[in-house]
């Protein structure tokens, strides 16, 4: 079965901290990792990944996949207390694309 | 619109009513999801549109729940005689063309179901 799996499923972390957030996946005919920024309801496109060591970054966030591992990271540098969200990982299934989310992880960040 | 548009935001139903959650999607977006988003959990598929074709409808949890597009544009999840385990955010979604291709979707805020 088709599966991601997201930890931590919870963090809390200072202003300023690094913090990285891990996602694995098991699904047949692997093609992308998504990473979305979940605040209040709507979740919001932060990354796709689709080839092994290639790293994205945005501003302070930055990440990379392992297709060897079967994993993702997610990287915030010097946090804030707007990094404040769920981060949802997901991978594509089917030939339409249907995501297939993780659990998430809540991040707080403390002033 | 400039965004996905989804309502009601909330809706409070008693046990066995029908409920009926309206999606409005960005102008022209081929691909269209529903997501069911219970407390704690990520978004769990419900069904997707191409246009109005409604070409997986393999998350929709029982016979209870239906959804439509009629005209490839707005889109309507109903659910008959709800249940206390249909609370959740149902989370509606649009993309430009398969979404698979660009790996981005665009959510909607949600609606909020609580059922009594």
């Amino acid at each position: 079965e088709d599966k991601v799996v997201q930890s931590p499923l919870s963090l809390v972390v200072h202003e300023g901290d690094t913090v990285t957030l891990n996602c694995s996946y098991e699904v047949t005919n692997f093609r992308s990792l998504l990473w979305y920024k979940q605040e209040k309801k709507a979740p919001t496109f932060l990354f796709m990944l689709t080839s092994s060591g290639i790293e994205k970054k945005s501003g302070r966030l930055s990440s990379i996949l392992d297709k060897k591992e079967l994993s993702s990271i997610l990287n915030i540098t010097a946090t804030q207390t707007g990094d404040s969200a769920i981060y949802l990982c997901a991978v594509p299934r089917g030939s339409q694309g249907n995501l297939i989310f993780g659990k998430g992880t809540k991040l707080s960040v403390k002033p | 619109g400039a965004g996905v548009s989804q309502s009601p935001r909330y809706k409070v139903a008693k046990r066995g009513q029908d409920v009926a959650l309206r999606c409005d999607p960005i102008s022209g977006h081929v691909s269209l999801f529903w997501y069911q988003q219970a407390l704690g959990q990520g978004p769990e598929f419900l069904t997707y549109f191409q246009n109005e074709a409604q070409l997986d409808k393999s998350g929709l949890p029982s016979d209870r729940f239906f959804a439509e597009r009629p005209e490839g544009s707005v889109s309507t999840l109903k659910i008959q005689r709800t249940q206390q385990e249909d609370s959740a955010v149902y989370l509606c979604a649009s993309s430009l063309w398969l979404a698979v291709n660009t790996g981005e979707l665009f959510f909607g805020e949600g609606s909020r179901l609580t059922v009594l």
